[in-house]
């Protein structure tokens, strides 16, 4: 199958601070994609998500952008919170596979 | 609350028992989905469904994995004969035209 990597596994930021994470994909016929957050022991938890034909979505203090250039994905939450904790998963989806390409997650913490 | 509901939420079985997990996705979805997910690791993809119709199959889901969805409402996911590697959290999403939601998962631990 496809690859969907994260470059930062671990990302500590301080409250109040915006966050950046990163994440590369490998097909360029992917469809759309969506960030995911996850507390521990919950399932993951819809954010946001973005087209292929798009460069850019915000949402409620995230934003998601797209580079297909470079095959790359990144989420932008300004004012980090502590409830912001958690790990964030990228996800690309192929309509033709139907299915949904997890990579391994990146673990936010934000420090108060 | 993502509306997609998964029972039980824990469950704990000896090695060989067969276990079976209940799915109940949002209403007017179509598409639902069967991840795995281990400590550390994003999901991994185990099946889809198309209404009742089973479309795809990931080779992680081997003969002792079966999937259901009978009149393309909830789906039921059953191991059979468990073994100390399937312990994992199982995970269900559900989805529309493209946003896909999941249900908080079936943690399933093999002793």
């Amino acid at each position: 199958g496809e690859s969907v990597g994260l470059h930062l596994p671990t990302l500590s930021v301080q409250e109040g601070d915006n966050s950046i994470i990163n994440c590369a994909y490998s097909n360029s016929a992917s469809d759309y994609f969506i960030w995911y957050k996850q507390e521990s022991g919950k399932g993951p938890q819809f954010i946001i998500d973005i087209r292929s034909n798009m460069d850019k979505r915000q949402g409620q203090r995230v934003t998601v952008l797209l580079n297909k250039t470079v095959k790359h994905l990144s989420l932008q939450i300004a004012a980090t919170q502590p409830g912001d904790s958690a790990v964030y998963f990228c996800a690309e989806f192929l309509y033709n596979f139907n299915k949904f390409y997890f990579g391994s997650g990146t673990k936010l913490n934000v420090k108060p | 609350d993502t509306g997609v509901s998964q029972d039980p939420r824990h469950k704990i079985t000896k090695r060989g028992q067969n276990v079976t997990f209940r799915c109940d996705p949002i209403s007017e979805h179509n598409r639902l989905y069967w991840y795995r997910q281990t400590l550390g690791q994003g999901p991994e993809f185990l099946t889809y469904f198309q209404n009742e119709a089973q479309l795809e199959k990931s080779r992680l889901l081997s003969d002792r994995f079966s999937a259901e969805r009978p009149k393309g409402s909830f789906s039921t996911l059953e191991i059979q004969r468990t073994e100390q590697g399937d312990s994992a959290m199982y995970l269900c999403a559900s989805q529309g035209n493209t946003e896909a939601f999941f249900g908080q998962g079936t943690r399933l631990t093999v002793v």
